[in-house]
């Protein structure tokens, strides 16, 4: 089955840096590639997602890239904000199964 | 309102009791399902369903049991609670969208924890 690894678990920045998180994935069936932000006390929210026709998408301050021959993708958040403090999990799978999730980023932004 | 929701949000029970987490939702999607989350693990999946006659396993089953009731509704059962599924238990949902990409919805979630 699939294996999702992410990087770093913890990262901490100021107010107004970048912020980048990674992840690898071994699956090379799967196409779809989301990134949910996860506030405290609530349920995880899709941010962006990519498809595997994809090299780069952006929203915003937000951006993801993928590697599909590498088999890595990588959330970017520039322009860091105190409400940008939350748990990121990126994920992995296809239109026909299930997601397999990394364990997550804990990101702190200080102001 | 919500589009999926979960039943009770905080439980606190006994080793050996037998406990349902509910969930619901209204997005009218056929797929759902269920994922325990601890620190540092991530979101592990527990079981799912693509559809009323459809349950499949996930990850982690062993000690829990789900049932699919409707389109709408999808419940997990701890049989005999037992410590270590202390945890935060989401429910989830998905249809297929555009290129049959699969957006999943989560609940807020249930704080569960086994004493």
């Amino acid at each position: 089955g699939e294996n999702v690894e992410q990087h770093p678990s913890t990262l901490s920045v100021q107010e107004g840096d970048s912020a980048v998180i990674k992840c690898t994935y071994s699956d090379s069936a799967s196409n779809y590639f989301p990134w949910y932000k996860q506030e405290l006390g609530k349920g995880p929210q899709l941010i962006i997602d990519i498809r595997s026709n994809v090299g780069e998408k952006k929203d915003q301050r937000i951006a993801v890239t993928l590697n599909k021959t590498a088999k890595h993708f990588s959330l970017h958040i520039t322009e860091t904000q105190p409400e940008d403090s939350a748990v990121y999990f990126c994920a992995a799978g296809s239109g026909y199964s299930t997601l397999t999730f990394g364990k997550g980023t804990m990101l702190l932004v200080s102001p | 309102d919500a589009d999926v929701t979960q039943t009770p949000r905080n439980r606190i029970t006994k080793t050996g009791k037998r406990i349902m987490l509910e969930c619901s939702q209204t997005k009218g999607h056929d797929r759902m399902y269920w994922y325990r989350q601890d620190p540092g693990l991530g979101l592990r999946l527990i079981y799912y369903s693509f559809d009323v006659k459809d349950i499949n396993k996930g990850e982690i089953s062993d000690g829990y049991s789900v049932s699919r009731q409707a389109q709408a509704k999808f419940s997990l059962s701890l049989e005999s609670a037992i410590p270590n599924q202390t945890a935060l238990y989401f429910c989830a949902t998905s249809g297929l969208g555009l290129a049959g990409v699969n957006e999943q919805f989560f609940g807020p979630g249930t704080r569960l924890t086994v004493l």
